[in-house]
């Protein structure tokens, strides 16, 4: 199974400033998928990262709040901006790793923004 | 579209005891079905999949689920739990046609509070 390395593993904020997560991989996967999971809640996508595309975002997120960065095959950011409290979430990202591992996430970074 | 029903949002359990935790899911298409857990300030872990052959599927650390396609539930059961299964538990489910392009589609998620 892939091993996805993601940083920072959480970090206090202070609103109005920025947020930069990263994920390593150590495979190379085409598609990276980026969740939030709200405090007591399930996982929500946010955004599709494929390697050479524009991200596609669900919808009720949008590029100037969430920019993704997904510059080669192993290697993706997801920047929060401009936060705000109701943005204190868990971030994950996630690789399909085939049939046989299912989908891989990384061990989430724990944001709080005071 | 998908969607995912969690029946149960907390369920707790005594130590040696059986459990189940509830999964329904509504699709319009042939569907992967999941389950994860988390433990608590950790990532998702798989528990076990369900791709195709027998609709018993066996996990990691002594869970097994169920898949009734009739039922559209993926039951997910540990015949003695232990207290280190405390841990929120996740249904998903993913398209089949296009696994590994598409998002997974979770359940709300079950608390399972394991008493001593």
């Amino acid at each position: 199974s892939a091993v996805i390395s993601q940083k920072p593993s959480r970090d206090i904020c202070q609103r109005g400033t920025s947020l930069t997560i990263q994920c390593q991989v150590d495979s190379q996967v085409t598609m990276m998928f980026w969740y939030r999971q709200q405090p007591g809640q399930s996982l929500t996508l946010i955004a599709t990262a494929n390697q050479g595309s524009e991200a596609t975002y669900e919808s009720g997120f949008v590029i100037d709040k969430f920019p993704i960065s997904r510059p080669n095959l192993t290697f993706s950011t997801l920047t929060v901006s401009n936060m705000s409290p109701e943005d204190s979430s868990i971030y994950l990202c996630s690789v399909p790793r085939g049939q046989v591992y299912g989908y891989t996430f990384g061990s989430g970074t724990r944001l709080t923004v005071v | 579209a998908q969607s995912v029903t969690q029946l149960d949002s907390q369920v707790p359990v005594f130590e040696e005891a059986p459990v189940e935790l509830r999964c329904n899911y509504s699709s319009s298409v042939s569907v992967y079905l999941f389950w994860y857990v988390q433990y608590p300030n950790q990532g998702l872990q798989l528990l076990l999949k369900y791709l195709s052959g027998s609709t018993l599927v066996k996990g990691i650390n002594g869970f097994e689920a169920e898949f009734n396609k009739s039922q559209t539930s993926f039951h997910l059961r540990k015949p003695s739990v232990h207290i280190s299964d405390t841990a929120e538990y996740f249904c998903a489910v993913t398209p089949r046609s296009n696994f590994g392009n598409e998002k997974l589609t979770f359940g709300t998620g079950t608390r399972l509070t394991i008493i001593p």
